[in-house]
């Protein structure tokens, strides 16, 4: 059964720094993995989806890198922002037709 | 190229009664599933439907139902509403199959169970 642990849990960094949240999984026989953005009492927003063929996607600032044989993910933000704090989600994906498995997320806090 | 489109946005409801929340999928997505959010959980997969038949169940009751319709949007039905049912429930669509996209998702519906 596929697991997803994200770390830490919480995150509070001053405005301008870069940062890198954390993302691992049981099973290494993934199909994609994706990476959402999900603000206080909202739904979720896609940031990066990683095909299970590559190693890394980029937008923005936002960089999210994939190594399927250690089971690991992260998601690398650059210059962070007010605007960036929310819940980060990481999601991974057996297969084409197998549901989204997620951690329960990073709570980032960017302070002005 | 409309999104994922969810209502109500919010619900109360008491224990033992019954909710239906409706859930669009986007434009050329044939697949939708559902989760559940508890508060400062990650969403737990309720189930799939493709073809109008589910396709792919999470561990949830037989009293979570659900419909799918010929124009791919679905119904999410939850009978004998209890306290633990409240939740943030999310509707996604995708391709058969996964896509080059993943999974879009819906702004969700805050069920609250009194």
């Amino acid at each position: 059964k596929q697991e997803v642990t994200q770390i830490p849990a919480a995150l509070s960094v001053p405005e301008g720094e870069n940062l890198v949240l954390n993302c691992s999984f049981t099973d290494s026989a993934i199909y994609n993995l994706q990476w959402f953005r999900q603000d206080p009492g909202k739904g979720l927003t896609s940031l990066l989806l990683i095909q299970s063929s590559q190693r890394e996607q980029t937008s923005g600032r936002l960089n999210a890198s994939l190594d399927k044989s250690s089971g690991r993910s992260t998601l690398y933000i650059a210059a962070s922002q007010p605007g960036d704090s929310a819940t980060y989600l990481c999601a991974v994906r057996n297969s084409g037709n197998t549901p989204l498995v997620f951690g329960k997320g990073t709570r980032l806090s960017v302070i002005a | 190229e409309t999104g994922v489109t969810q209502s109500p946005t919010h619900l109360i409801k008491t224990r033992g009664q019954q909710v239906t929340l409706r859930c669009s999928s986007q434009s050329g997505h044939n697949t939708v599933s559902w989760y559940q959010q508890a508060l400062g959980q990650g969403p737990q997969f309720i189930f799939q439907y493709y073809r109008e038949e589910e396709n792919g169940r999470g561990n949830f009751p037989p009293r979570f139902s659900g419909l799918q319709f010929p124009n791919y949007s679905s119904e999410l039905n939850v009978n004998a509403l209890e306290l633990d049912d409240s939740a943030l429930y999310l509707c996604a669509s995708s391709p058969w199959g996964g896509g080059i996209g993943g999974y879009t998702f819906g702004s969700g519906t805050r069920l609250t169970v009194v």
